[in-house]
């Protein structure tokens, strides 16, 4: 079986730029989460999608945004990039929504130039 | 409001126990986790516990929580050089709630 897995793993942008994240759960997982994890910091959370509606958001700017598509996969969306927007992006998801046992893919690393 | 931390680094020699120590600021939390990060990987879960317990064992891993002081500890016996990695403790206040991580601690392994 398949993990959870991130496209693209290693991207570079320039400030001001606009990135797109991408995000596939295990097969049967429904929730996704979005995690940022800046260089050597915890990761922090970003979003929590639940059978295609949002259902948490942390403390980040209106320039994040995220969705769930019918196939349960995610994309995260940044606009107008920061150079602080570097960082390892995790997804994370669960059979059902708050599932303690969450399965983290290997994430995309975004480096903004 | 919600907040946990943890040192930065730990060295140990291989073959003894590394123990990673852990505090929590809210009492609420239900959930308190240890992940694994090995370098250019994501985290792994390695185990929780429920606040409600006191202690949980999984083969080389032990976890300890004193609820009283809010402390959380992993014990890994007989290190080997496979554990050297990033460990985060973590917590989250109810099933439906976010993951709050620290900021996680480095296991250096000696020879």
């Amino acid at each position: 079986d398949a993990g959870v897995t991130q496209s693209p793993t290693h991207l570079i942008k320039t400030r001001g730029q606009h990135v797109t994240l991408r995000c596939s759960p295990i097969s049967g997982h429904k929730s996704v989460s979005w995690y940022q994890q800046v260089l050597g910091q915890g990761p922090q959370f970003i979003f929590q999608y639940y059978e295609k509606e949002e259902r948490g958001r942390g403390n980040f700017p209106d320039r994040f945004s995220a969705r769930q598509f019918p196939n349960y996969s995610s994309e995260l969306n940044v606009n107008a990039l920061l150079l602080g927007d570097s960082a390892l992006y995790l997804c994370a998801s669960s059979s059902l929504q708050g599932l303690t046992e969450a399965f983290f893919g290997q994430g995309t690393r975004l480096t903004v130039v | 409001g919600e907040d946990v931390e943890q040192s930065l680094f730990l060295s140990v020699r291989e073959g003894d126990s590394s123990v990673i120590n852990c505090t929590y600021t809210d009492s609420s939390s239900t959930y308190l986790y240890w992940y694994k990060q090995e370098p250019g990987a994501g985290l792994q879960l390695l185990t929780y516990i429920f606040s409600n317990m006191d202690m949980k064992q999984d083969q080389r891993l032990t976890v300890l929580l004193n609820k009283k002081d809010k402390h959380l500890s992993l014990r890994i016996a007989d290190t080997q050089t496979g554990d050297s990695a990033i460990y985060f403790c973590a917590e989250s206040l109810n099933r439906d709630d976010k993951i709050i991580f620290g900021k996680g601690t480095r296991l250096h392994i000696l020879p």
